[in-house]
């Protein structure tokens, strides 16, 4: 069974300062893991997506994300918010093989930049 | 990029009623495709995995008899809501696992159903 914890429904941060949002997972299977932005009214964009290679993760917009397997994490940063940062971000895992993009996903994360 | 469509976007249906929603890979062929319902301020969970040519896979829980999955071609998947309640309002979204190498999962916009 898999399982996400996005810690903070809501997360303001100022515009220019660091950005950090949580994830924790939980899987039986190597994992693995996506992270999402669904911008309102429209479908989810993958930001990144760690798949056993590499464990720090660049994706798109200045993100990036550090898969850390003690801590069972896979947290997303960015160093400088910008506002149309503003969103709702989703964390997500997925099992190995076929299984990969059976998708369990975190209760999401708003992100508010304040100008 | 890959585009994935969803139609209608949003929909009102009165209790009882049907509703068909369209998802459509629209520039890549997707044998598979799924099918999640996000319920307001909530997570995506996902409802079932359709394969092109044959039956659906159901998540636990969900009534494969009440939301009816059709996966009659590379790039189009319904999803039919039969006998719509109120509970059935939500926003249902669907991703498409593209074909091509890499196997990248696109998600469409999404479509709000409300039942009255």
């Amino acid at each position: 069974a898999q399982s996400v914890t996005q810690l903070g429904s809501h997360v303001s941060v100022s515009e220019g300062a660091l950005v950090l949002l949580r994830c924790n997972y939980s899987s039986s299977v190597p994992p693995y893991l996506f992270w999402y932005v669904q911008y309102p009214n429209q479908g989810l964009q993958l930001l990144l997506k760690y798949t056993s290679a590499a464990t720090l993760v660049k994706g798109i917009n200045g993100f990036e994300a550090e898969f850390k397997k003690s801590e069972t994490s896979f947290h997303l940063t960015k160093p400088s918010a910008h506002m149309s940062d503003a969103a709702e971000y989703f964390c997500a895992v997925g099992g190995s093989g076929a299984g990969s993009y059976q998708l369990t996903f975190g209760k999401g994360t708003k992100l508010s930049v304040i100008p | 990029g890959a585009v994935v469509s969803q139609h209608p976007s949003w929909v009102i249906c009165k209790s009882g009623t049907s509703v068909k929603i369209e998802c459509r890979s629209l520039d890549f062929q997707a044998t598979t495709m799924f099918w999640y319902r996000q319920f307001p301020k909530q997570s995506l969970m996902l409802m079932a995995t359709s394969n092109e040519g044959s039956k659906a896979t159901y998540e636990q829980g969900v009534e494969k008899d009440k939301f009816l999955i059709n996966h009659a071609s590379l790039t189009l998947s319904t999803l039919t809501v039969t006998s719509a309640h109120p509970e059935d309002s939500s926003f249902y979204i669907c991703s498409a696992l593209s074909d091509r190498a890499g196997h990248e999962q696109y998600f469409g916009p999404g479509t709000r159903l409300t039942v009255t």
